[in-house]
């Protein structure tokens, strides 16, 4: 089953333009990972984010996580056409023994030259 | 360095038949997945390593899907009497701990006809 949805479905932006995306999810969490795939093959990992945490950047990528609203953002700013991709949200539980990730459907992200 | 790879990139095969799928996860991590992805959703877990043994195998669908890793790396699954509805791409993940980022290999494509 997956846990995460991301919100929205589907996003098309003017490259330059900023991109925000929203992530909820429904159990408690060690931590939440954002991965970018490109045309359907491997994910690539952007950033992990701990849920004592609130907020994380790695050069244009910025993650929010509010754990009281079990809910997560992920903002692209100064976007480029080869940001184009799907972007998923993936949780890992907390409590002993679980280790698996728990993927969202994805955000299809369009970014025009 | 080298990332996680998989063999075969794309296997098609004929209903009924059995398929075995390769990782190579990145030199000295412990911890291996096994997702797989439908068109149009996010990964699914299906089965957790960590060194030579299944830590957590709830993901496997059914006792046709068995996984090994007999040495603490390379991981084979292993599909027994293929149906069509096993036809997706199988990625495969590794880890230094089971609380750290995973990295993703490229996927197995696999088309059950």
């Amino acid at each position: 089953s997956q846990q995460g949805e991301e919100d929205p479905q589907a996003l098309s932006i003017q490259e330059g333009e900023n991109a925000t995306m929203n992530c909820s999810y429904k159990t408690s969490i060690n931590n939440l990972q954002w991965y970018r795939q490109n045309s359907g093959r491997g994910l690539v990992h952007l950033i992990l984010i701990r849920s004592n945490e609130r907020e994380k950047h790695s050069g244009r990528l910025r993650v929010t996580l509010d754990t009281s609203k079990k809910s997560s953002s992920l903002l692209i700013t100064a976007s480029r056409a080869a940001d184009t991709a799907s972007y998923f949200c993936a949780t890992l539980a907390s409590g002993a023994g679980s280790y698996q990730l728990t993927f969202g459907k994805g955000t299809k992200l369009s970014v025009i030259p | 360095g080298a990332g996680v790879s998989q063999t075969p990139s794309n296997k098609v095969t004929e209903k009924g038949k059995y398929v075995e799928l390769r990782c190579d996860p990145i030199s000295g991590h412990t911890a291996l997945y096994w997702y797989r992805q439908s068109l149009g959703q996010g990964p699914e877990f299906l089965i957790y390593f960590q060194g030579t043994g299944a830590a957590d195998d709830s993901g496997l669908p059914n006792d046709r899907f068995f996984a090994v890793r007999p040495e603490g790396s390379v991981s084979t699954l292993k599909i027994q009497r293929t149906e069509r509805g096993d036809s997706a791409v199988y990625l495969c993940a590794s880890s230094w701990t089971g609380f750290d980022e995973q990295f993703f290999g490229p996927g197995t494509r696999l088309t059950v006809l």
